[in-house]
Parts: structure tokens; sequence; C-alpha cells
């Protein structure tokens, strides 16, 4: 039931600008987006809720596709700082308030100068 | 604004030895998650609790236990250490009843087991 990433690994130029992917087997309630830098904290990006509802940083963009249980991260005109491995994280059915997150592997960002 | 803080940042155990991680919510945040990541995985939902309860539970074994305190802060239990068990273990706070269940993660605890 782990969420599938896609792709596993990307390298792009400053500027340039990448699609990750998320896609679950199962119906999702909610997909999380966090990025990880080696040997820091998880930080939080994005959150998609069933039914529409997003929140998230500015400058960070995302879909959720209910149908097709996916959802897909946006990352526009890329900085050097956005290097790191992104994860996305589902939630299948909510009880209510927070739930336990299922991660993906993680997709590998490396930015070049 | 405090974020989540977890001690100690490093641990070396051997087999069969018990360990406890120890980890302070983010202000104001009332729930708290435990993930395991190994090398080059994604994290792994151990557990969560919720005003000092266990509320939910990944697919760990009852080796791994946990607590939490009155004013929020929680404790990660080990029993019997394996090999298998070296990871990164991270600790996530949430507000519950906030639609949003955003999560934040401290920067986690090494452990490793010799």
């Amino acid at each position: 039931q782990q969420p599938v990433q896609s792709p596993q690994a990307v390298i792009l130029r400053e500027g340039e600008d990448a699609v990750i992917n998320c896609s679950s087997s199962k119906a999702l309630y909610s997909v999380h987006w966090y990025r990880q830098k080696h040997g820091e904290a998880p930080v939080f990006l994005m959150i998609l809720l069933k039914g529409g509802e997003q929140k998230g940083h500015e400058k960070i963009s995302a879909s959720f596709n209910e149908k097709k249980q996916q959802s897909s991260l946006y990352l526009t005109a890329s900085q050097l700082s956005y290097s790191g491995t992104y994860f996305c994280g589902t939630v299948f059915n909510s009880g209510g308030g927070a739930d336990g997150l299922t991660f993906g592997k993680g997709t590998h960002l490396i930015i070049q100068p | 604004d405090a974020g989540v803080t977890q001690s100690p940042t490093h641990l070396i155990k051997t087999r069969g030895q018990q360990v406890t991680l120890r980890c302070s919510p983010k202000s104001g945040h009332d729930t708290v998650s435990w993930y395991q990541q190994a090398l080059g995985q994604g994290p792994q939902f151990i557990f969560q609790y919720y005003e000092e309860e266990e509320r939910q539970r990944g697919n760990f074994p009852d080796r791994f236990s946990g607590h939490q305190f009155p004013n929020y802060s929680s404790e990660l239990n080990v029993n019997a250490l394996l090999l298998g068990d070296s990871a990164l273990y991270l600790c996530a706070s949430s507000l519950e009843g906030l639609g949003f269940d955003i999560q934040y993660f401290g920067a986690g605890t090494r452990l490793s087991v010799l």
C-alpha cells in the first residue's frame, strides 16, 4: 500500500521545471508532500485533501486526482535550494484528526548551477 | 517559536539492549507521531499519541512502545534491540482539530545497533 513515486531521481539545471508524481493503489483521503535534505528533518511543503482543499507554501503547486489516486508536485523555475529528496505521504481513511502517513520511497532532486 | 526537538541526536547500542528516545512537540501541538526511516527509504509510521494514549499504530512489533506526558512530550521505547532497528527515528507533531493535519518533523535520532 506504499505509494509509488516517479521519477526516482532527476537532475535539473537552475531555472528548469520538474514534476514529481505520487500514485496509490488505494483510495486516498489526503496527500502530503515533504522535502528532506541530507541529515535534516523533512519539511512540510503541501497538503491536498479529498474534496479539493489544499494548503502549502506559496511557491509550491500540486494537484490531486481523486479518481486516479494520484498527486503531482510542480516545481517551476527551480533554484539550488530545491535540491533534496521529495516524499509524498498518504492517508487512506481519516478517522478525524491527524493520521499516520504512509510515505513513498522518495524522489531525489539535484539542481545544478 | 521552538520547533520539534528530539534527543539524543545520535545513539549507539548493542543487540538485546533497550533504548528510549525523547520528543518535545512544536509549541501548541498536542499530537505526536513516531516514524522509523531506514537509509534511502521513506519514513515508516510506528504509532501516534494523543491525550496520553496510543491512537494509531503501524506495522511494528510490541517491542516498540511509547508514552505521552501531560505536557504533550513523548518517548519511544524499543526493547530487545535488533540490528535491523538501526535507523533514523523521527518525531512529528500536529494540532488536533485543525482540519489540516500538517505534521511537523524533528531532525531525528540516529540509532545504531551493533
